[in-house]
Order: structure tokens, then sequence, then C-alpha cells
């Protein structure tokens, strides 16, 4: 039973650019959550993705984007790259338990996303 | 926004001591409280979690306690070990999202 998978491992960019990152769920899973992740900081909440939809969103601008798809797999784009976006991002899946409460996250290994 | 404060941001014991780590949060309308343990390089593991209708956890060497009025919650090891040192983090649920303290560095010495 794999767990969260995410690609690619590490990516780099320039500035201006556009990224997109990849996530598939632990198996019985189908809600999917993107963090983002700082160097000697905790992980920042992006955004949450169930039933193909954006169900929350942290404080992040609308260059964050993202999309799930039918079979519970998730992706994270990241439009005109800055500087401060580099970071490692960091998927996490769950099942969904009800609105507003939540269940345990497993997360993947994330991406490191280097922007220069 | 940084609304789970955790204290403190280093700790250092020695082996087979105990350790203790603290957090507190703002939103009442929190309701789950998750404690993360991230190794060098690698993702955050989950290692014990509390829902708000409990007010104490254990897990072997690991409890965790919640205070719902004073809105504060902790992580308690017992009898540390090397190979518990890492960078610990807690979490509240908020109504639109999963906040995360800014985490604790932890060092077992033996």
């Amino acid at each position: 039973d794999a767990g969260v998978t995410q690609s690619p491992t590490h990516l780099i960019k320039t500035r201006g650019q556009q990224v997109t990152l990849r996530c598939s769920p632990k198996s019985g899973h189908d809600t999917v959550s993107w963090y983002q992740q700082a160097l000697g900081q905790g992980p920042q909440f992006i955004f949450q993705y169930y039933e193909e939809e954006e169900r929350q969103r942290g404080n992040f601008p609308d260059r964050f984007s993202g999309h799930q798809f039918p079979n519970y797999s998730s992706e994270l784009n990241v439009n005109a790259l800055l500087l401060g976006d580099s970071a490692l991002y960091l998927c996490a899946s769950s099942s969904e338990w009800g609105a507003g409460l939540y269940n345990e996250q497993f997360f993947g290994p994330g991406t490191r996303l280097t922007v220069l | 926004g940084e609304n789970v404060e955790q204290h403190p941001s280093t700790l250092s014991v020695q082996e087979g001591d105990s350790a203790v780590i603290k957090c507190t949060y703002s939103d009442s309308a929190s309701n789950y409280f998750p404690w993360y343990k991230q190794e060098l390089g690698k993702r955050p593991q989950l290692i014990i979690d509390i829902r708000s209708n409990v007010g104490e956890k254990k897990d072997q060497r690991i409890a965790v306690t919640l205070n719902k009025t004073a809105k504060h919650f902790s992580l308690h090891i017992t009898e540390t070990q090397p190979e518990d040192s890492a960078v610990y983090f807690c979490a509240a649920s908020y109504p639109n999202d999963m906040r995360f303290g800014a985490g604790t560095r932890l060092t077992v010495k033996p």
C-alpha cells in the first residue's frame, strides 16, 4: 500500500516562470491539502481539495492554484514565481470526516522548489 | 497567520529525561490537535493527536494533554532516547485551515 507520493523531488526555476507540482494521496484517502514549508519554519497551509473542489484556503495569493482529479490526485500550480516562493512544498492526504472536522493527515516527501 | 505559538524553540535533554513542548492556540472553534515529528530532510510524521472532546491521550512514551479553557496543549515525551532527536511541530485546526507552530528542535544527548 503506497503512501503519499509527490513529484518531482526537486525543481529549479527562475523568477517569473510557472511550476506544477503533483501529489498522489494514500490509498483510501479522498482529501488533499497542500502546505509550504520555508526553511526552519512550520508548514503553512495553502489550500485543501475535496471532491475536486477547493474547500479551504490559507493566506496565499491567487498565483497559487490547484486542481484535484477524479482519482483524488492533485496538482499545485504557482505562476509568476518569486524568490520567496523557494520552499519545500508538502502534500498531505486524509479521509473525509465531516464538515469542520479533521482526520489524521499523512504527508508526502515534499518537492523542494528553488527559485533563482 | 501564526495563531499557534510553540515553546520552546529549542530543547536539549539528557537521555532518559522527560521533554515537554507547549503550544497555545487562539480560536475556541479548534477541535483537532496533531503533533508531528520531522527529521532532517524527511516528511513530517504524525506521532499523536487529540480531539477537543478528550483531555489527555497517551501512546507508550508519548502523551498529549489539552486544556480547552486555557487554549493550550502540550506534548510529553518520557524516557527520551537519542532517536527522539528531531523537530516537533504542533498544529491546531481552524475553521478554514490547519495551522502549525514554528517547531521545537529537540536534542537528546546520550
